[in-house]
């Protein structure tokens, strides 16, 4: 069964500060790993995948994730906090082999000035 | 038209009322999902429909029916809903596991805010 843990169900940064998501995975098999963004009264934005080409992976918007198969982690980091980068985060994993997505119950940036 | 969309986007209803969701993507895939999002709960997979067949019914009541007429197209009848069916109900759509030899992102619409009254 695989499954995805995100700690901290809220997160505050100042403005330009390093944000840190983080997201654990426990999976039988070889994970994909996908980090969504939410907007208010949004449906929900990949910013980036892990398909095991390369553990860090680059997304949109300045943010980026590393995976680390020892720590089974898949945190989103972005260097300099934005304004506009206060959402809502969904870690989520899936096999590969099935439709499914499982998603973390998520995880809401406030970012003040 | 681009991406996924989805109609109404906000709908009040009573119990005792019929009403249908809609959704529709423009990418050319051929898998499209349902989903549940409550307050303070993880996403709920609902169906999951590959080639306009149905390959997955996640145990939900059937006060839901969906219908997939195409693989644009997929519909969400609502009948005798309770208050606590209130939710975001979030379209989705990717390419199918067959057709991509492992992993591929979902796209999701905006969705439908639904309160039952």
């Amino acid at each position: 069964a695989q499954s995805v843990t995100q700690l901290g169900s809220h997160v505050s940064v100042s403005e330009g500060a390093l944000v840190l998501l983080r997201c654990n995975y426990s999976s039988s098999v070889p994970p994909y790993l996908f980090w969504y963004v939410q907007y208010p009264n949004q449906g929900l934005q990949l910013l980036l995948k892990y398909t095991s080409a390369a553990t860090l992976v680059k997304g949109i918007n300045g943010f980026e994730a590393e995976f680390k198969k020892s720590e089974t982690s898949f945190h989103l980091t972005k260097p300099s906090a934005h304004m506009s980068d206060a959402a809502e985060y969904f870690c989520a994993v899936s096999r590969g082999d099935t439709d499914k997505l499982i998603f973390g119950t998520g995880t809401r940036l406030q970012v003040f000035p | 038209e681009t991406g996924v969309t989805q109609t109404p986007r906000h709908l009040v209803m009573g119990m005792t009322n019929k009403k249908s969701l809609k959704c529709e993507q423009h990418l050319g895939h051929n898998a499209m999902y349902w989903y549940k999002q409550s307050a303070k709960k993880p996403l709920e997979l609902m169906f999951v429909y590959n080639f306009k067949e149905q390959t997955e019914n996640n145990s939900v009541p059937s006060r839901f029916s969906p219908e997939c007429p195409n693989s644009s197209h997929l519909f969400l009848h609502l009948h005798t809903l309770q208050p606590e069916d209130s939710a975001l109900y979030l379209c989705a759509s990717s390419r199918p596991v067959r057709d991509r030899g492992g992993s591929a992102e979902q796209f999701f619409g905006p969705g439908t805010r639904l309160t039952v009254l």
